[in-house]
């Protein structure tokens, strides 16, 4: 059964710092990972999503990498902002070609003025 | 880009009774929609999948006579939570998936607190 675990549970870090978001799978065989963001009360904003022959996807100052067979995935945030300040989630599909999402634990990020 | 929005986005309703959450999608058509429920400081985990035209099917542990889903057009889902209790209380969130594409685009979540 396929468990997603994020590393850190929370971060607190001051502005213009560059930071990594950890993600981890146990079962490699994903099709796509995607990593999410989620203001307090809110829905899910999609980031990025990296599909399975993909190593790497960028967006802005969000940087996502994908190694399938560590079954690992990083969030990298460049010049971090105060608006940065939500939490992450990354999230694989339960299976192949389906929408259905197992989600991770989430990193809580604050990022100080 | 795509919109999905629910309905309504927060709602506290008396323990027994019975409450209709509405996910619709905006500008496109989506076949099937999902459910999610997420407690205070837990990820989402998936509920149910709604499918247009027939039956939802549910995940292991969730109720479906106490979880109602109806997705009666391309473009609407409906989630009721019958004789909430609560413990019910909760944040739910839908997707709706793309029919013509090839991602699912998620809603911004209804708060249901039963008191």
């Amino acid at each position: 059964k396929q468990e997603v675990t994020q590393i850190p549970a929370a971060l607190s870090v001051p502005e213009g710092e560059n930071l990594v978001l950890n993600c981890s799978f146990t079962d490699s065989a994903i099709y796509n990972l995607q990593w999410f963001r989620q203001d307090p009360g809110k829905g899910l904003t999609s980031l990025l999503l990296i599909q399975s022959s993909q190593r790497e996807q960028t967006s802005g100052r969000l940087n996502a990498s994908l190694d399938k067979s560590s079954g690992r995935s990083t969030l990298y945030i460049a010049a971090s902002q105060p608006g940065d300040s939500a939490t992450y989630l990354c999230a694989v599909p339960t299976g192949v070609g389906t929408y259905k999402y197992i989600f991770g634990t989430g990193t809580r990020l604050k990022v100080l003025a | 880009g795509a919109v999905v929005s629910q309905h309504p986005s927060w709602v506290i309703c008396k323990s027994g009774t019975s409450v209709k959450i509405e996910c619709r999608s905006l500008d496109f058509q989506a076949t099937t929609m999902f459910w999610y429920r997420q407690f205070p400081k837990q990820s989402l985990m998936l509920m149910a999948t709604s499918n247009e035209g027939s039956k939802a099917t549910y995940e292991q542990g969730v109720e479906k006579d106490k979880f109602l889903i109806n997705h009666a057009s391309l473009t609407l889902s409906t989630l009721t939570v019958t004789s909430a209790h609560p413990e019910d209380s909760s944040f739910y969130i839908c997707s709706a998936r793309d029919t013509g594409g090839d991602k699912a685009f998620f809603g911004q979540g209804t708060r249901l607190t039963v008191v």
